[in-house]
């Protein structure tokens, strides 16, 4: 499976700020897709980050909160903005094989002051 | 809204025993199923993954499938303190190769 690196791996933000997380793999993929995990919540999927076109989001995430963005096949950003409390949680990027299993990166802990 | 139902636990079993974990469905046509390890202060990796009904077994590991009662489990064999983790059960979502619809998780302790 593909190796998936993020970083930040944890941060200490200020409430109103915005945070942009970074997603880096080590081999081409067509889709990446940003996961969000809320202190003992389940994961819920954000959006899919499509290469050469707008994120594709999921209900309840809109874009001018959760901007992506996807430069080539091998990386993509998200940006949590104007960040409050709510916002604290693991973020997660991830592939998927053609098989369906989805692979995680390390996570991106956020702490929202 | 399609869920994936998990006892949160704690399930806590002596080490070189069976633990089984639990996780129903609501959505009938669901094909895909997947166990997530997940160790504290970690990221979810993929255990196993069962797309028919039966049983799957890897190892340790074996994957239940019941899509009629809308169950999968996941039964660990000869348990280890190392196996103490939330274990995440997943189910294919939309349409999106990478939408899986994930339970909240069940809690295993192993105790030595």
């Amino acid at each position: 499976s593909a190796v998936i690196s993020q970083k930040p791996s944890r941060d200490i933000c200020q409430r109103g700020t915005s945070l942009t997380i970074q997603c880096q793999v080590d081999s081409q993929v067509t889709m990446m897709f940003w996961y969000r995990q809320q202190p003992g919540q389940s994961l819920t999927l954000i959006a899919t980050a499509n290469q050469g076109s707008e994120a594709t989001y999921e209900s309840g995430f809109v874009i001018d909160k959760f901007p992506i963005s996807r430069p080539n096949l091998t990386f993509s950003t998200l940006t949590v903005s104007n960040m409050s409390p709510e916002d604290s949680s693991i973020y997660l990027c991830s592939v998927a094989e053609n098989t369906g299993e989805l692979f995680f990166g390390e996570g991106s802990r956020l702490t929202v002051l | 809204q399609k869920e994936v139902e998990q006892n949160s636990g704690p399930l806590s079993v002596p080490e070189g025993a069976i633990a089984s974990l639990n996780c129903t469905y609501s959505d009938r046509g669901s094909q895909s199923f997947f166990w997530y390890r997940q160790y504290s202060g970690k990221s979810p990796e993929l255990i196993m993954f069962i797309y028919s009904n039966g049983d799957k077994e890897d190892g340790r590991f074996t994957a239940q499938l019941n899509k009629a009662s809308q169950y999968v489990s996941l039964l660990i064999r000869d348990s280890q303190p190392s196996d103490s983790a939330t274990y995440l059960c997943a189910v294919k979502g939309g349409r999106s190769q990478g939408n899986l619809i994930f339970g909240k998780g069940t809690k295993l302790s192993v105790k030595p």
